[in-house]
């Protein structure tokens, strides 16, 4: 079992729709937990990052995590064509000095 | 603020040859950080350096080694190439690696195929 996975999709959804992207992970002992997204060709950059149960709100994004089930979520609501890249979902462990990554999810957002 | 530099963008080995990959940062960053990407396995932790002078193994470090030049900079070498090794390398940079919250900044990866 890996230690983070995802869904490597592609996901697709229309413009305009709420696209929503998983990520579970195997360590109880994870803390936090962030979301980058990288396009083709192009380094991960971070979108946001959460370390308590519940949902955070950045504009248009909004990631949950839910602890005892062991998932993290982003949710990107009116999904632009410019949205389309490879999402990564990153965990840090405790006693871990580096974060550990999923192999990624590929949104496709259909104008 | 040029964030995380590496070089070269691109490189094309022989099997058997041995090159140097550099990283430098400018964030005043404690951590450092060298992953690989390869298709469908996300970035896997080859070495990363909590602190200036300090070096450990991540998940994938056979055929690569290491230096913590200064605070700065962190190499990554590989002695003798093999084509396993083709992929993309990115080096990230942390303010400070216990830091729970504290994010990872990458640079812009470098291209490497070994023939």
């Amino acid at each position: 079992q890996k230690e983070v996975e995802q869904n490597s999709g592609p996901l697709s959804v229309p413009e305009g729709a709420i696209a929503s992207l998983n990520c579970t992970y195997s360590d109880r002992g994870s803390q936090s937990f962030f979301w980058y997204r990288q396009y083709s060709g192009k380094s991960p950059e971070l979108i946001m990052f959460i370390y308590s149960n519940g949902d955070k709100e950045d504009g248009r994004f909004t990631a949950q995590l839910n602890k005892a089930s062991q998932y993290v979520s982003l949710l990107i609501r009116d999904s632009q064509p410019s949205d389309s890249a490879t999402y990564l979902c990153a965990v840090r462990s405790m006693g871990r000095r580096a974060l550990t990554f999923g192999s990624g999810t590929r949104l496709q957002v259909q104008p | 603020n040029a964030g995380v530099t590496q070089t070269p963008k691109f490189q094309v080995l022989k099997t058997g040859q041995s090159m140097t990959l550099q990283c430098a940062q400018d964030m005043n960053h404690n951590s450092m950080y060298w992953y690989r990407q390869d298709p469908g396995m996300g970035l896997r932790l080859i070495y990363y350096s909590a602190s200036e002078g300090t070096t450990d193994k991540g998940e994938v470090p056979n055929g690569y080694n290491v230096s913590r030049l200064n605070k700065r900079e962190f190499s990554l070498r590989l002695e003798s190439a093999a084509p396993s090794q083709t992929s993309v390398y990115f080096c990230a940079s942390r303010r400070d690696s216990r830091g729970m919250n504290t994010e990872a900044f990458f640079g812009q990866g470098t291209r490497l195929t070994v023939v």
